[in-house]
């Protein structure tokens, strides 16, 4: 059982340049967001999955795109990467939105030069 | 002013000592309260959950809140280095699972 993982866990890219992050999770849980954390911003939700076939915007979801690929797989998409996406992002996933608690991933580490 | 405020510290203590965090609130929406740890490079990791106003405990964990001042604490007892970590406080209202969080308090504890 290994929770929620992501990939990759590092990435530099250029300006510009585009990327996905992917992340899954075999808790079977309906709901999974992505985050990013900056220093002295704590984490910000960027977008959000309620369940499979949904999503929505959360608190910056300038500059991004997700897919729910299925009941397992939320990807978080960057078309033109910017310096001011240099952050940590992870995903996270409940098993009902409204009630339960997030589980995390390990992150994913991006620099956009 | 942010919903969630937290003191990003650093706190260092010795070994032993009794910690305590805090954060502040302005959204008296807020219902759910959460108390993450992160270890360095890793993500966060749930530490205590409460519901509305009273007092949790867990081991050498204890979560209060005070909805009537809008504050939250965890305390740590007998605190280890093993409890050198970043502390996340986390909240949301009863109806959404969109979770609101402090910046975060860096926690040292040296041996």
């Amino acid at each position: 059982n290994a929770g929620v993982t992501q990939t990759p866990k590092f990435q530099v890219l250029k300006t510009g340049q585009s990327m996905t992050l992917q992340c899954a999770q075999d808790m079977n849980h309906n709901s999974m967001y992505w985050y990013r954390q900056d220093p002295g911003m704590g984490l910000r939700l960027i977008y959000y999955s309620a369940s499979e076939g949904t999503t929505d915007k959360g608190e910056v979801p300038n500059g991004y795109n997700v897919s729910r690929l299925n009941k397992r797989e939320f990807s978080l998409r960057l078309e033109s990467a910017a310096p001011s996406q240099t952050s940590v992002y992870f995903c996270a996933s409940s098993a009902n939105r409204v009630r339960d608690t997030q589980y995390f991933g390990p992150g994913t580490r991006l620099t956009v030069l | 002013q942010k919903e969630v405020e937290q003191d990003p510290g650093p706190l260092s203590v010795p070994e032993g000592a009794i910690v305590s965090l805090n954060c502040t609130y302005s959204n008296s929406a807020f219902q759910y309260f959460m108390w993450y740890r992160q270890y360095s490079r890793k993500g966060p990791e749930l530490l205590m959950y409460t519901y509305s106003s009273g007092n949790k405990e867990d081991g050498r964990f204890t979560a209060q809140v005070d909805k009537s001042s809008k504050y939250i604490s965890l305390f740590i007892r007998d605190s280890q280095p093993s409890d050198s970590a970043t502390y996340l406080c986390a909240m949301r209202p009863s109806n959404t699972g969109k979770l609101i969080f402090g910046q975060g308090t860096t926690l040292q504890v040296k041996p």
